[in-house]
């Protein structure tokens, strides 16, 4: 069964550096999104593909927070700096056309 | 703009005991409505979706969902759970965003299951 791969699983970074997240969504699926799931919470959108073009990154912190999906397939998500409050599941989703989302197994960010 | 509340953070559950779930949301039109469940550390799984029609939804798992549109509810239930139902239960609203759904989650419900 075709899934959402995510690297790394896990990642602990001090504040003030960088650090970058990947997906891979599912084959064919031309929407992808990023989510941040802060804990006790639901998860929150922070930018939406359709293919290469971002088409809402309205809750994307934009002064440290940048997205990209050069060829329309794989994602990639960087902060930079990393701060404090950045410590959450950062979640990553496809869909084909329609309602489902399919979900990955995310990035759990730890910042010292 | 859309929301959704979670009125129960934490709910413990006898295995084998039925379980219902809160949902409650606001949306000015018809919403396209969702249960999602999280086990530890993982990504999130549909059980569960109401665009239109009948309004008793049935999911994945034994799990089935109400729509009841008086009230602006939209609840989770399942008749018998068993300890593998134990994890992290999100409800969300979806509206069409660009052609695909934007969705915004409840804070949650954490099901526990007692021998």
């Amino acid at each position: 069964e075709a899934e959402v791969a995510q690297s790394p699983r896990y990642k602990i970074t001090e504040k003030s550096q960088a650090v970058a997240f990947w997906c891979d969504p599912i084959s064919g699926h031309a929407t992808l999104y990023w989510y941040r799931q802060i804990l006790g919470q639901g998860p929150e959108l922070l930018v939406q593909f359709q293919d290469e073009s971002v088409v809402d990154d309205s809750q994307l912190p934009k002064d440290r927070f940048s997205a990209e999906r050069l060829k329309g397939v794989d994602s990639t998500l960087k902060i930079q700096p990393a701060e404090l409050g950045d410590s959450a599941m950062y979640l990553c989703a496809s869909s084909f056309k329609g309602h489902e989302q399919f979900f990955g197994p995310g990035t759990r960010l730890t910042v010292l | 703009a859309q929301s959704v509340t979670q009125p129960d953070i934490h709910i413990t559950v006898s295995e084998g005991a039925s379980l219902e779930l809160r949902c409650n949301y606001s949306y000015g039109a018809t919403p396209y409505l969702f249960w999602y469940v999280q086990s530890p550390g993982q990504g999130l799984q549909l059980l569960l979706k109401y665009f239109s029609g009948d309004t008793l939804v049935q999911g994945i798992k034994g799990f089935e969902a109400e729509f009841k549109r008086s009230q602006s509810s939209f609840n989770l239930r399942k008749p018998s759970v068993h300890w593998s139902d134990a994890a992290e239960y999100f409800c969300a609203v979806g509206i069409s965003n660009f052609g695909n759904e934007k969705l915004t989650f409840g804070t949650g419900t954490r099901l526990t299951i007692i021998p």
